[in-house]
């Protein structure tokens, strides 16, 4: 299984929505999830099963997608916000390896 | 509120075997499976394997050779062992919890960076 995110970087203003992508070579039904990093940070989990927001995550980011297509949406960049977003998924079958994207930068304009 | 704490050697002979550690607090191991991760610096991210709550371990094809991850639920702590380690294998260490139900790791340490120098 492979994830491939773009663009690899995001140039964008605070306020401004950010559309980042991650697409599977092989269908992983909804089971992605999304990470937040910070640098010198470790990372975050923001969305699992494609969609549900994890503990604490502010109703701005939302994720959608299934099968091989997947986007993370936020809807309004506040200054914290930028930051690395990766995806990761699972290969199916049971102890099947995890995988990572190569991650998208969200940058200041 | 579950946390994790890795700790072991910052410095790592070319050769030798790199060996860490991670203590979870807040939390029971049973129903997950208990990771570690990696990241070199300036990049991606990459799994190294878990070990379920019964000791089921699971590693990444590409360092499946060298990889031994292991369980002490007595004191709440389980490791890494990475043998034969060369400069690729500088890196911040993570270790995480998974969850199996929906694929994601959603605690993680706060990271330590291993690096590999004679």
């Amino acid at each position: 299984l492979v994830l491939t995110q773009s663009p690899a970087t995001l140039s964008l203003s605070p306020g401004e929505r950010a559309t980042l992508s991650c697409r599977a070579s092989q269908s992983v039904s909804t089971y992605l999830g999304w990470y937040q990093q910070k640098p010198g940070q470790a990372p975050r989990l923001l969305i699992y099963d494609a969609s549900k927001r994890a503990t604490g995550i502010p109703a701005r980011f939302r994720g959608s997608g299934s099968g091989t297509a997947f986007t993370l949406t936020i809807s309004s960049l506040e200054p914290e916000d930028f930051a690395v977003y990766y995806c990761q998924q699972r290969s199916s079958g049971g102890g099947a390896p995890l995988t990572f994207g190569g991650g998208t930068k969200v940058e200041i304009k | 509120q579950v946390q994790l704490q890795e700790s072991g050697p910052g410095l790592v002979k070319p050769s030798e075997t790199l060996s860490l550690t991670c203590t979870v607090s807040g939390g029971s191991f049973n129903n997950y499976y208990w990771s570690w991760i990696r990241q070199p610096p300036g990049k991606g991210l990459e799994w190294i394997g878990y070990i379920s709550y019964s000791g089921t371990t699971y590693y990444n094809p590409s360092l499946e050779r060298r990889v031994t991850i292991s369980l002490d639920t007595s004191e709440n702590q389980f490791s890494l062992k990475l043998g034969s380690v060369t400069a690729a294998d500088t890196a911040v260490y993570y270790c995480a919890r998974y969850s199996g139900t929906w694929v994601v790791f959603d605690y993680w340490g706060q990271g330590t960076l291993v690096a590999v120098s004679s």
